[in-house]
């Protein structure tokens, strides 16, 4: 079955700790984003990629960082220089920029 | 302004109803529109791309209004299944990259 799979789907961090969401797509898509949802907000965009070894800031990309070495694979990595990263991290591809958008099932970070 | 607005609801409709929700986008060289359910701690699942024709899937109908810049969703003999959050998602190329800008969904409970 072709899909998005994040992992895990459950993570809790200590402060001052950095830690890193897995998103794997078999949709041979190019573009991959990661978005963040706050209770009663929309998605808000940290990074994204259009192609292999190449990715753009979103939105809101403080106190994150991203990769894209592989086609397949777009990890994010929430630093410690991120104030407030307790929220559900969602990993979504598309085939283009501007066609739909496929998304992972999340991860929901708590820092405790 | 915001770039893309809805009504938050909650919409509370009996079984059966015809509800009917609307999305304004400020940004009139937006290209293309989604409309995508998420229910309740999950991702967002697309529901439909909205053509400018209109376009219908069973019960579900979307609509485009270029003109006035906005968007509708109107779901005919709505169903106990139906309730969720509906997310209307807007993609138009600002400084020739292209962006998905999201709203902050309206709630739909379906009544028995």
């Amino acid at each position: 079955d072709g899909g998005i799979t994040q992992s895990p789907k459950y993570l809790f961090r200590k402060e001052g700790q950095n830690v890193t969401l897995s998103c794997e797509q078999n949709l041979n898509h190019d573009a991959m984003y990661w978005y963040r949802q706050d209770p009663g907000q929309g998605l808000r965009l940290i990074y994204y990629s259009q192609i292999v070894n190449d990715f753009q800031k979103g939105d809101i990309a403080e106190g994150y960082s991203v990769s894209r070495e592989k086609k397949e694979s777009f990890p994010l990595t929430v630093t410690s220089a991120q104030k407030n990263p307790t929220a559900f991290y969602l990993c979504a591809s598309s085939g283009d920029s501007y066609n739909e958008q496929f998304f992972g099932p999340g991860t929901r970070l708590t820092v405790l | 302004r915001k770039e893309v607005e809805q009504d938050p609801g909650p919409f509370n409709v009996p079984e059966g109803a015809t509800v009917a929700f609307n999305c304004t986008y400020s940004n009139s060289a937006s290209q293309s529109f989604f409309w995508y359910r998420q229910d309740c701690r999950k991702e967002p699942k697309l529901l439909m791309s909205v053509y400018s024709s209109g376009n219908e899937d069973g019960r579900f109908t979307a609509q485009l209004n270029r003109a006035s810049q906005y968007i509708s969703l109107l779901i005919r003999d709505s169903k106990l299944s139906d309730s969720a959050t509906y997310l209307c998602v807007v993609n138009a190329e600002t400084s020739g990259t292209y962006k998905y800008i999201f709203g902050t969904g309206t709630r739909l409970k379906v009544l028995a």
